[in-house]
Protein backbone atom coordinates (compact mmCIF):
# COMPACT_ATOMS: atom_id res chain seq x y z
CA UNK A 1 0.00 0.00 0.00
CA UNK A 2 0.84 3.78 -0.19
CA UNK A 3 3.31 4.90 2.30
CA UNK A 4 3.76 7.94 3.94
CA UNK A 5 7.21 9.41 5.48
CA UNK A 6 7.15 12.37 8.27
CA UNK A 7 10.03 13.59 9.86
CA UNK A 8 11.31 14.13 12.06
CA UNK A 9 9.25 11.86 14.58
CA UNK A 10 10.26 14.79 17.53
CA UNK A 11 12.17 18.28 17.53
CA UNK A 12 13.28 19.85 20.51
CA UNK A 13 13.74 23.80 19.71
CA UNK A 14 14.16 26.76 21.67
CA UNK A 15 11.55 29.48 21.72
CA UNK A 16 11.99 31.98 18.31
CA UNK A 17 13.82 28.91 16.73
CA UNK A 18 12.51 28.26 13.40
CA UNK A 19 11.06 25.13 12.52
CA UNK A 20 10.67 22.70 9.32
CA UNK A 21 9.86 19.02 9.07
CA UNK A 22 8.55 17.66 5.76
CA UNK A 23 6.26 13.90 3.66
CA UNK A 24 7.71 11.65 1.01
CA UNK A 25 5.60 9.47 -0.47
CA UNK A 26 6.05 6.24 -2.57
CA UNK A 27 3.13 7.75 -5.19
CA UNK A 28 1.73 11.06 -6.25
CA UNK A 29 -0.83 12.98 -4.13
CA UNK A 30 -3.10 15.35 -5.76
CA UNK A 31 -3.38 17.24 -2.30
CA UNK A 32 -1.61 18.16 0.63
CA UNK A 33 -3.01 19.14 3.55
CA UNK A 34 -1.04 19.81 7.15
CA UNK A 35 -2.58 19.63 10.40
CA UNK A 36 -1.66 20.59 14.38
CA UNK A 37 -2.82 18.41 16.90
CA UNK A 38 -3.23 20.31 20.52
CA UNK A 39 -2.78 17.90 23.59
CA UNK A 40 -6.15 16.40 24.16
CA UNK A 41 -7.85 17.65 20.91
CA UNK A 42 -8.79 16.18 17.98
CA UNK A 43 -6.17 17.58 14.50
CA UNK A 44 -7.09 20.79 13.25
CA UNK A 45 -6.25 21.74 9.17
CA UNK A 46 -3.87 24.69 9.18
CA UNK A 47 -2.88 25.01 5.06
CA UNK A 48 -4.25 23.25 2.15
CA UNK A 49 -2.07 22.64 -1.15
CA UNK A 50 -3.71 21.73 -4.33
CA UNK A 51 -1.29 22.28 -6.74
CA UNK A 52 2.26 21.59 -7.37
CA UNK A 53 4.77 23.82 -6.38
CA UNK A 54 2.16 25.77 -4.68
CA UNK A 55 3.50 27.86 -1.89
CA UNK A 56 0.90 28.67 1.05
CA UNK A 57 1.89 30.57 4.22
CA UNK A 58 -0.81 31.11 7.26
CA UNK A 59 0.88 33.51 9.58
CA UNK A 60 4.50 32.30 10.38
CA UNK A 61 3.69 28.96 9.30
CA UNK A 62 4.61 28.53 5.18
CA UNK A 63 3.65 24.87 3.51
CA UNK A 64 4.86 23.61 -0.26
CA UNK A 65 3.44 21.43 -2.50
CA UNK A 66 6.87 19.45 -4.01
CA UNK A 67 7.14 19.92 -8.20
CA UNK A 68 7.23 16.30 -8.30
CA UNK A 69 4.23 15.82 -6.17
CA UNK A 70 5.88 13.27 -3.50
CA UNK A 71 6.60 15.52 -1.18
CA UNK A 72 5.87 18.91 1.17
CA UNK A 73 6.87 20.34 3.59
CA UNK A 74 5.93 22.72 6.29
CA UNK A 75 7.95 25.62 8.33
CA UNK A 76 7.55 27.47 11.10
CA UNK A 77 9.30 30.95 11.58
CA UNK A 78 9.91 32.25 15.47
CA UNK A 79 8.27 29.73 17.22
CA UNK A 80 6.17 30.34 20.08
CA UNK A 81 5.16 28.28 23.42
CA UNK A 82 1.77 27.34 22.22
CA UNK A 83 3.32 26.18 18.67
CA UNK A 84 4.44 22.60 20.87
CA UNK A 85 1.83 20.22 19.86
CA UNK A 86 2.11 16.76 17.04
CA UNK A 87 1.66 17.97 13.86
CA UNK A 88 0.66 15.64 11.01
CA UNK A 89 0.52 15.97 6.72
CA UNK A 90 -1.96 14.22 5.21
CA UNK A 91 -2.21 13.49 1.33
CA UNK A 92 -4.76 12.63 -1.23
CA UNK A 93 -4.56 10.36 -4.06
CA UNK A 94 -6.03 9.83 -7.23
CA UNK A 95 -9.25 7.93 -4.96
CA UNK A 96 -9.20 10.58 -2.70
CA UNK A 97 -8.21 8.95 -0.14
CA UNK A 98 -6.19 10.41 2.52
CA UNK A 99 -3.35 8.94 4.10
CA UNK A 100 -1.65 10.43 6.83
CA UNK A 101 2.11 10.82 8.15
CA UNK A 102 2.97 9.19 11.75
CA UNK A 103 3.33 12.91 13.12
CA UNK A 104 6.27 15.77 13.79
CA UNK A 105 6.05 16.00 17.66
CA UNK A 106 7.56 19.75 18.89
CA UNK A 107 8.93 20.38 22.15
CA UNK A 108 10.24 23.85 23.81
CA UNK A 109 13.02 23.09 25.67
CA UNK A 110 12.30 25.56 28.81
CA UNK B 1 -22.54 24.99 13.79
CA UNK B 2 -21.16 22.73 16.68
CA UNK B 3 -19.08 20.74 14.04
CA UNK B 4 -18.28 17.35 14.26
CA UNK B 5 -19.27 16.17 18.17
CA UNK B 6 -18.08 13.06 19.86
CA UNK B 7 -19.41 11.27 23.18
CA UNK B 8 -18.43 9.89 25.29
CA UNK B 9 -15.03 11.75 26.17
CA UNK B 10 -13.94 8.92 28.27
CA UNK B 11 -14.76 5.54 28.87
CA UNK B 12 -13.01 2.68 30.45
CA UNK B 13 -14.25 -1.05 29.48
CA UNK B 14 -13.60 -4.87 30.81
CA UNK B 15 -12.58 -6.71 28.23
CA UNK B 16 -15.91 -8.29 26.52
CA UNK B 17 -17.94 -6.08 27.19
CA UNK B 18 -19.46 -3.71 24.20
CA UNK B 19 -20.62 -0.30 23.16
CA UNK B 20 -21.35 2.43 20.90
CA UNK B 21 -18.99 5.49 20.17
CA UNK B 22 -21.22 8.69 19.14
CA UNK B 23 -20.05 10.79 16.07
CA UNK B 24 -22.30 13.66 14.84
CA UNK B 25 -21.63 16.52 12.44
CA UNK B 26 -24.36 19.25 11.76
CA UNK B 27 -22.14 20.59 8.38
CA UNK B 28 -24.38 18.16 5.85
CA UNK B 29 -21.01 16.32 5.38
CA UNK B 30 -21.44 13.65 2.65
CA UNK B 31 -18.24 11.83 4.45
CA UNK B 32 -17.42 10.43 7.87
CA UNK B 33 -14.72 8.30 9.05
CA UNK B 34 -13.29 6.83 12.55
CA UNK B 35 -9.72 7.33 13.11
CA UNK B 36 -7.43 5.47 16.34
CA UNK B 37 -4.90 6.96 17.28
CA UNK B 38 -2.22 5.22 18.85
CA UNK B 39 1.34 6.48 20.04
CA UNK B 40 4.19 6.62 17.39
CA UNK B 41 1.61 5.34 14.60
CA UNK B 42 -0.06 8.59 13.75
CA UNK B 43 -3.72 8.12 12.48
CA UNK B 44 -5.55 4.68 10.98
CA UNK B 45 -8.51 4.76 9.35
CA UNK B 46 -10.88 2.35 10.57
CA UNK B 47 -14.55 2.60 9.13
CA UNK B 48 -15.39 5.62 6.54
CA UNK B 49 -18.73 6.17 5.04
CA UNK B 50 -19.61 8.24 1.34
CA UNK B 51 -23.05 9.08 2.60
CA UNK B 52 -26.22 7.44 4.36
CA UNK B 53 -26.60 4.21 4.22
CA UNK B 54 -22.95 3.65 2.65
CA UNK B 55 -20.21 2.04 4.29
CA UNK B 56 -16.60 0.76 4.01
CA UNK B 57 -13.92 -0.70 5.45
CA UNK B 58 -10.28 1.08 6.54
CA UNK B 59 -7.01 0.19 7.48
CA UNK B 60 -7.89 -1.32 10.48
CA UNK B 61 -11.68 -2.47 10.56
CA UNK B 62 -11.45 -6.00 12.83
CA UNK B 63 -13.66 -5.75 15.89
CA UNK B 64 -15.21 -2.38 14.68
CA UNK B 65 -18.90 -1.89 13.40
CA UNK B 66 -20.39 0.80 11.74
CA UNK B 67 -23.40 2.39 10.21
CA UNK B 68 -24.86 5.31 8.55
CA UNK B 69 -28.62 5.82 8.91
CA UNK B 70 -28.56 9.31 8.65
CA UNK B 71 -26.27 12.03 7.29
CA UNK B 72 -25.50 13.69 10.67
CA UNK B 73 -24.94 10.35 12.65
CA UNK B 74 -21.89 7.74 12.47
CA UNK B 75 -21.24 5.91 15.08
CA UNK B 76 -18.89 3.39 15.65
CA UNK B 77 -19.93 -0.02 17.46
CA UNK B 78 -16.86 -2.05 19.72
CA UNK B 79 -18.83 -5.84 19.44
CA UNK B 80 -16.44 -7.53 22.39
CA UNK B 81 -13.62 -5.32 23.65
CA UNK B 82 -10.32 -5.93 23.38
CA UNK B 83 -7.23 -4.49 25.61
CA UNK B 84 -5.54 -3.92 22.39
CA UNK B 85 -8.59 -1.60 21.51
CA UNK B 86 -7.27 0.94 24.30
CA UNK B 87 -7.20 4.03 22.18
CA UNK B 88 -7.98 7.44 21.40
CA UNK B 89 -10.54 7.58 18.53
CA UNK B 90 -11.68 10.18 16.41
CA UNK B 91 -14.51 11.04 14.64
CA UNK B 92 -13.72 13.15 11.18
CA UNK B 93 -15.81 14.76 8.11
CA UNK B 94 -15.55 16.55 4.91
CA UNK B 95 -18.02 18.15 2.13
CA UNK B 96 -16.41 14.74 -0.16
CA UNK B 97 -14.16 11.83 -1.25
CA UNK B 98 -15.52 12.20 -4.96
CA UNK B 99 -14.17 15.47 -5.61
CA UNK B 100 -11.23 16.84 -5.27
CA UNK B 101 -9.80 20.28 -3.34
CA UNK B 102 -11.62 21.76 -0.36
CA UNK B 103 -13.99 19.08 -0.45
CA UNK B 104 -11.34 16.54 0.81
CA UNK B 105 -10.43 18.51 3.93
CA UNK B 106 -11.48 16.94 6.65
CA UNK B 107 -13.01 18.57 9.98
CA UNK B 108 -12.33 16.46 13.51
CA UNK B 109 -14.38 15.72 16.75
CA UNK B 110 -12.93 15.96 19.84
CA UNK B 111 -11.87 12.40 20.32
CA UNK B 112 -12.86 9.73 22.57
CA UNK B 113 -9.92 8.03 25.15
CA UNK B 114 -11.21 4.50 25.58
CA UNK B 115 -9.13 1.96 28.17
CA UNK B 116 -10.24 -1.55 27.94
CA UNK B 117 -9.07 -3.32 31.04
Amino acid sequence: GQQLNQSPQSMFIQEGEDVSMNCTSSSIFNTWLWYKQDPGEGPVLLIALYKAGELTSNGRLTAQFGITRKDSFLNISASIPSDVGIYFCAGSDSNYQLIWGAGTKLIIKP
Amino acid sequence: NAGVTQTPKFQVLKTGQSMTLQCAQDMNHEYMSWYRQDPGMGLRLIHYSVGAGITDQGEVPNGYNVSRSTTEDFPLRLLSAAPSQTSVYFCASSYSRSRSGSYNEQFFGPGTRLTVL
